[in-house]
């Protein structure tokens, strides 16, 4: 069946460590969102990135449709990158976003 | 200032009591969403609306309502056929739905079962 699925699960990092967040998916997407979502819970939307690469600051995504992935990248981490990153994809002929379990990130001073 | 606003930030329930949540969005986004978040967990589709007056179950409507009289606002009804609702409800809005679409998502409402 159609899945999303991240790693690692839950990260640590000191401040300053750069970092590499992964999401597989099983088949080919139309749609690919990464988020952060912060310790209250608001979820802010980071990229859209079905295919190709894109940097916003300190952070980067890249996707690789032809071999269903994407990588999202945290340079020089710091506390307030701490939180939950999910993956969205959506898949063709559906509807709907389909989110990963989320990769849970804490950086710590 | 442009963005989704939920209402209110925390909600308890009695057994056997319905409550609605409120979402309200001032960008002028076609397509609204209500998410479930349970501790842990990553986001589910409760429903979704692409247009006012239509409406589409998720993969877990059971137990909840909606309703889309106006584009700016999609409330919520969780009844009290939902058992389980404790969680963390997030709604969101998006341009069209569609291949290009991206979501944007309100604060959230924390649900508690007295």
């Amino acid at each position: 069946g159609i899945q999303v699925e991240q790693s690692p699960p839950d990260l640590i990092l000191q401040e300053g460590a750069n970092s590499t967040l992964r999401c597989n998916f099983s088949d080919s997407v139309n749609n690919l969102q990464w988020f952060h979502q912060n310790p209250w819970g608001q979820l802010i939307n980071l990229f859209y990135i079905p295919s190709g690469t894109k940097q916003n600051g300190r952070l980067s995504a890249t996707t690789v449709a032809t071999e269903r992935y994407s990588l999202l990248y945290i340079s020089s981490s710091q506390t307030t990158d701490s939180g939950v990153y999910f993956c969205a994809v959506r898949f063709g002929g559906y509807n709907k976003l389909i989110f990963g379990a989320g990769t849970r990130l804490a950086v710590h001073p | 200032d442009g963005g989704i606003t939920q209402s209110p930030k925390y909600l308890f329930r009695k057994e056997g009591q319905n409550v609605t949540l409120s979402c309200e969005q001032n960008l002028n986004h076609d397509a609204m969403y209500w998410y479930r978040q349970d501790p842990g967990q990553g986001l589910r589709l409760i429903y979704y609306s692409q247009i006012v007056n239509d409406f589409q179950k998720g993969d877990i409507a059971e137990g909840y309502s909606v309703s889309r009289e106006k584009k700016e606002s999609f409330p919520l009804t969780v009844t009290s056929a939902q058992k389980n609702p404790t969680a963390f409800y997030l709604c969101a809005s998006s341009t069209p739905a569609g291949a290009g679409e991206t979501q944007y998502f309100g604060p959230g409402t924390r649900l508690l079962v007295l």
